[in-house]
C-alpha cells in the first residue's frame, strides 16, 4: 500500500481565493483525520469522519473551512476565502479501527499570501 | 485546558543518556494512549503505544501509563542524536467517539 497520499504537497495562494486540499487514506482504513499544524498551535484536530461520515468537527476553525469524504477513497478539506493565517502545514491521517496507529500523509504546506 | 498537555521543551539531554518526557490528559473515559515522533518537516510516525496501565518497552523506548493520574510518560535510553525530534503525546478519546487528540509536542536535542 502506497500510505496516506496528499495532494498537492505545497501551495501558495493569494488572499481571497478558494484551496481545495485533497487526501487519499489507505484502503481499509475506516477513520479519516484532517489536523493543521503551526508552531503557536501545534497539531489541531479539524475535523474527522468515520465511514466517511463526519463524526466531530468542532476543530473547524470558522465557516471558511469545509471538508467531505464522498467515498472511502477520497477526501477534501476546503478554504473559501483564504486568508493570510489560514498558512500553515495541513496533514491527512487514518486509521484501521478505534485505538490503533493512525497513518499520516505527507502534509500539504499551505502559504496564503 | 487542553485535552492533552505537553512541556515544549527544548529538552537538552546528552547523547547516552536517559530522555524522559511526560503527557498528561483530560479524563474522558476509556482511552488508547500513543507516542508519534516527528522530524522537522516530516509527518509524525508513530514510536509506541499503550493501553493497559503500567511499562511498556520495546527497544531503547519504554511507555508508562498512570490512568488514574492521568499521564503517560516516554523514556529514551542511551539517546542517540539521530534522536532529536519533537515526540508527540496522542490520546484517542474513545467516549467522544474515537477522537484522536495530540499534546503540543515536546522537543528533544541529543547532544554529542
Amino acid at each position: 500500500d502506497a500510505g496516506v497520499i496528499q495532494s498537492p504537497r505545497h501551495e501558495v495562494t493569494e488572499m481571497g481565493q478558494e484551496v481545495t486540499l485533497r487526501c487519499k487514506p489507505i484502503s481499509g482504513h475506516d477513520y479519516l483525520f484532517w489536523y493543521r499544524q503551526t508552531m503557536m498551535r501545534g497539531l489541531e484536530l479539524l475535523i474527522y469522519f468515520n465511514n466517511n461520515v463526519p463524526i466531530d468537527d468542532s476543530g473547524m476553525p470558522e465557516d471558511r473551512f469545509s471538508a467531505k469524504m464522498p467515498n472511502a477513497s477520497f477526501s477534501t478539506l476546503k478554504i473559501q476565502p483564504s486568508e493570510p493565517r489560514d498558512s500553515a502545514v495541513y496533514f491527512c491521517a487514518s486509521t484501521r479501527t478505534m485505538g490503533t496507529e493512525a497513518f499520516f500523509g505527507q502534509g500539504t504546506r499551505l502559504t496564503v499570501v | 485546558q487542553k485535552e492533552v498537555e505537553q512541556n515544549s521543551g527544548p529538552l537538552s539531554v546528552p547523547e547516552g543518556a536517559i530522555a524522559s518526557l511526560n503527557c498528561t490528559y483530560s479524563d474522558r473515559g476509556s482511552q488508547s494512549f500513543f507516542w508519534y515522533r516527528q522530524y522537522s518537516g516530516k509527518s509524525p510516525e508513530l514510536i509506541m503505544f499503550i493501553y493497559s496501565n503500567g511499562d511498556k518497552e520495546d527497544g531503547r523506548f519504554t511507555a508508562q501509563l498512570n490512568k488514574a493520574s492521568q499521564y503517560v510518560s516516554l523514556l529514551i535510553r542511551d539517546s542517540q542524536p539521530s534522536d532529536s525530534a519533537t515526540y508527540l503525546c496522542a490520546v484517542n478519546f474513545e467516549a467522544a467517539g474515537n477522537k484522536l487528540t495530540f499534546g503540543g509536542g515536546t522537543r528533544v536535542l541529543v547532544k554529542p
